[in-house]
């Protein structure tokens, strides 16, 4: 069964420390990896979408990367309002395009 | 400025009882989706529609029901047939399922 995991599912950081959410899949031969912000209460922002393995996308502090069984968005010199839930969706080959997976999510705080 | 409008955001349910729930886009997307999303589980998939009178079951259709006559409206019932229906619900469209989805802002439905 095709599953998207994310880790950590909550993560806690200082204004200005950098890291890493990390999101694998174990779909093969992907047609698209997505990452998603989502404020409480509210629907998912779109962030980025990776194609192939190799490529990488850059936002503001954002920077999602791909390789073959993951993805990385790493976050560089974070502030307060960076704080939300980070979702990774995978789109499947073989399913007519439209039942995209969704992880459960990464939690991010950034204190001031 | 284009987007989706989902109304109302928070609706109360009595058992027995079915709701709708609304969804209307002016972004000229062909596919809509309906989400369901409960605490620390990914986005599920209630139903997808790729163009106008035709729609399909997404992983947990049971206990809901959608129609799709116009291309900008897409919404979605719960009926009583539904066991668990308190949750977070969020609707979504794309002009092709590999560039991401826009999503509304949500309905949250609780069942009183």
């Amino acid at each position: 069964e095709d599953q998207v995991t994310q880790s950590p599912e909550a993560l806690r950081l200082q204004e200005g420390e950098s890291s890493s959410l990390n999101c694998s899949y174990t779909v093969s031969g992907l047609r698209g990896l997505f990452w998603y912000r989502q404020d409480p209460g509210k629907g998912p922002e779109f962030l980025f979408t990776l194609y192939s393995a190799g490529e990488e996308k850059e936002k503001e502090r954002l920077k999602a990367t791909l390789t073959k069984k993951e993805s990385f968005l790493h976050i560089t010199a974070p502030k307060p309002e960076d704080s939300a839930t980070y979702l990774c969706a995978v789109l499947p080959p073989g399913t007519g395009g439209f039942k995209t997976i969704f992880g459960a999510g990464t939690r991010l705080f950034v204190k001031a | 400025d284009g987007g989706i409008t989902q109304s109302p955001k928070y609706l109360f349910r009595k058992e027995g009882q079915n709701v709708t729930l609304s969804c209307e886009q002016n972004l000229n997307h062909d596919a809509m989706y309906w989400y369901r999303q409960d605490p620390g589980q990914g986005l599920r998939l209630i139903y997808y529609s790729q163009i106008v009178n035709d729609f399909q079951k997404g992983d947990i259709a049971e206990g809901y029901s959608v129609s799709r006559e116009k291309k900008e409206s897409f919404p979605l019932t719960v009926t009583s047939a539904q066991k668990n229906p308190t949750a977070f619900y969020l609707c979504a469209s794309s002009i092709l399922t590999t560039y991401g989805y826009t999503f509304g802002s949500g309905t949250r439905l609780t069942v009183v």
